[in-house]
Order: structure tokens, then sequence, then C-alpha cells
């Protein structure tokens, strides 16, 4: 079994400064690694995800995540925010082979302040 | 691309009726088909796994005759909650995996507010 800890439920963050989302997992078999983003009334997004290979991970808007195995972490950061960015954000695993369903963490609410 | 609708979006219901959400792969098949649980400021439960043409597969804890599931075609996954009581209203998400090897993504509809009174 996997479990996904995400100890800030949340982040109030000021425009333009930088923030780091944390996401620690816990699992005996080898996953893959995801942050999923969650508007206001709109569904999960895909934000990026971890399969194999680099550790670092990027995605389209900016954030990155990397995936650190010794600290079987999976953080989430971006060097400088917008007030778009303000949603709920989920770290999921999922055990390697990705056939199964996604255990998530309980989300954390980035609030940016201008 | 790979959008997953629901219907409805939400719902009102009596105590001891039943209630129907549908979970639809808009423009891709999706072999497998999955269900989620969502009570207010909590994270996301998976209740069960669809795979089209076979059985369900519920998680520990989850009643499979209180909530039927039926994934009857590759675009198409159904959660009927039976005899629903007001524990049952809850946020239920459905997601969605392409068809295909190396389709690891899951694709989320929009969820449904279900509440029982």
């Amino acid at each position: 079994a996997q479990s996904v800890t995400q100890l800030d439920s949340q982040v109030p963050v000021f425009e333009e400064a930088p923030v780091e989302l944390r996401c620690n997992y816990s699992s005996s078999v080898s996953v893959y690694l995801f942050w999923y983003v969650q508007y206001p009334n709109q569904g999960l997004q895909l934000l990026l995800k971890y399969l194999s290979g680099s550790t670092l991970v990027e995605s389209i808007n900016g954030f990155e995540a990397e995936f650190n195995k010794s600290q079987t972490s999976f953080h989430l950061r971006k060097p400088s925010v917008h007030i778009s960015d303000t949603a709920e954000y989920f770290c999921a695993v999922s055990p390697g082979g990705g056939a199964d369903g996604l255990t998530f963490g309980k989300g954390t609410h980035l609030i940016i302040q201008p | 691309g790979a959008v997953v609708s629901q219907h409805p979006s939400w719902v009102i219901c009596k105590s001891g009726t039943s209630v129907k959400i549908e979970c639809r792969s808009l423009d891709f098949q999706a072999t497998t088909m999955f269900w989620y649980r969502q009570f207010p400021k909590q994270s996301l439960m998976l209740m069960a796994t669809s795979n089209e043409g076979s059985k369900a597969t519920y998680e520990q804890g989850v009643e499979k005759d209180k909530f039927l599931i039926n994934h009857a075609s590759l675009t198409l996954s159904t959660l009927t909650v039976t005899s629903a009581h007001p524990e049952d209203s809850s946020f239920y998400i459905c997601s969605a995996r392409a068809t295909g090897t190396g389709q690891f993504e899951q694709y989320f509809g929009p969820g449904t507010r279900l509440t029982v009174t």
C-alpha cells in the first residue's frame, strides 16, 4: 500500500514570490508520482508526472518537481507565482506500471496574495 | 483532447432512493475508469476500478452492493448509489485512462456533488 503526506493544508504567498509545496510518500514498491491542480469549480488537471528517467520534471506553466528517492519526496516548486496559480494542489502516487488507481495526499491550497 | 464528462454535476435525492452518475470519455476510449470520493477538506479516496466488460474491483471498506459500477462500453462507466443515506453525501469524481500500452495518465471528470436529504 502507498500513502502520501502533504503537510501544508494552506500556503499563502505573495505574487511573484517563490513557492514550494511539499509532498512525501511511502511505498513498499516503486511508484509513479504526480501533481494535480484543481482550480475552483473545475476537475483535476495533471500538472506534471514522474515515471522514470530524469528526477527533475517540469510543467509548461513554470512549475517543477524533483523526485528524491532517498527522502521519498516529490516537492513542487515555482520560482515566481501569479494570481492565476491560486488553486488546490494534490500530490498522488500509483504503483509502478500505472495500472492501479491513485493514492492522493490531502491537498495544499495555494493562496496568492497581491 | 482527453476530456471526461460527468452527469449530473450535482444532484439532491431523498434518503432511501437510488442515484446514477455517468462518466464519459468524450474523445478517447478508456479501458479503465476509476471512481473516487472526496469529502470536504479531504483528499480523494479511490472507491473502485472499473474495467470495460468485467466486474469492478472495489477498495477495502467500499460496499459493492451499495455502490454499483457498470462499465458497459469503452466510453461510459456508471456509478449507482443504491438506497442512499445522508452519510453518502459527498463529491464523486471519476477518471479515465486511455486504452493502449504506455498510457499511465488519468483524466478526471469535473465531479458530481451528491446531497442526500
